[in-house]
């Protein structure tokens, strides 16, 4: 069965210092991955996914994340973070393209000034 | 193009009592998905319809039903309300199906009292 660990359901920066938000995975197959962003009372907004060609995904809003498959990881970072990045974050997890997502329990993230 | 839109967007219900939302997808979609979202449960995935069709449905108990219109309006019926089903209620659209680039609806915020 596939499943999505989210370590740290809290983390906090500096605007400018690196975001990275981690995400770990469970797959019995080759997995669709994805990265949403959902700010306060609104829906998800999809930043990134993964489906089987380049590791290394370029999403929205200068974020990025590395498919490892050695690692099961798939964690998301910004190299500068900004005020507007604060907003709750979600890895997702798909074994097929017409299959049902699995979310990850979320990480929020707080800028600092 | 507009987004998805969901009616209405705030819903208070008593328990026992039953509730329709509804889900207009982006226009030229015939995927939508549905989501429960809870603080202590998280997203989890309700079902999805495709050219109406229901192609996939999570683990929830048959008080939660759906259906897909000719024009992929969707809408979600839940009876027999519980005071656990208070939750956001998030639609998705996509245009093949499944998780490729699925565009969330704002949601429908239900409190069951």
């Amino acid at each position: 069965a596939q499943s999505v660990t989210q370590l740290g359901s809290h983390v906090s920066v500096s605007e400018g210092a690196l975001v990275l938000l981690r995400c770990n995975y469970s797959s019995s197959v080759p997995p669709y991955l994805f990265w949403y962003v959902q700010y306060p009372n609104q829906g998800l907004q999809l930043l990134l996914k993964y489906t089987s060609a380049a590791t290394l995904v370029k999403g929205i809003n200068g974020f990025e994340a590395e498919f490892k498959k050695s690692e099961t990881s798939f964690h998301l970072t910004k190299p500068s973070a900004h005020m507007s990045d604060a907003a709750e974050y979600f890895c997702a997890v798909s074994e097929s393209s017409a299959s049902k997502i699995i979310f990850g329990s979320g990480t929020r993230l707080s800028i600092r000034p | 193009k507009a987004g998805v839109t969901q009616t209405p967007r705030y819903l208070i219900k008593t328990r026992g009592q039953q509730v329709t939302l509804s889900c207009s997808p982006i226009s030229g979609h015939r995927s939508v998905s549905w989501y429960q979202q809870t603080p202590g449960q998280g997203l989890q995935f309700l079902f999805e319809y495709f050219s109406e069709t229901q192609r996939n449905k999570g683990n929830f108990p048959g008080r939660f039903s759906g259906r897909q219109f000719s024009n992929s309006r969707s809408e979600m019926n839940v009876s027999t309300l519980e005071l656990g089903d208070s939750a956001l209620y998030l639609c998705a659209s996509s245009d093949t199906g499944g998780p490729y680039e699925q565009y969330f609806g704002p949601g429908t915020r239900l409190t069951v009292t």
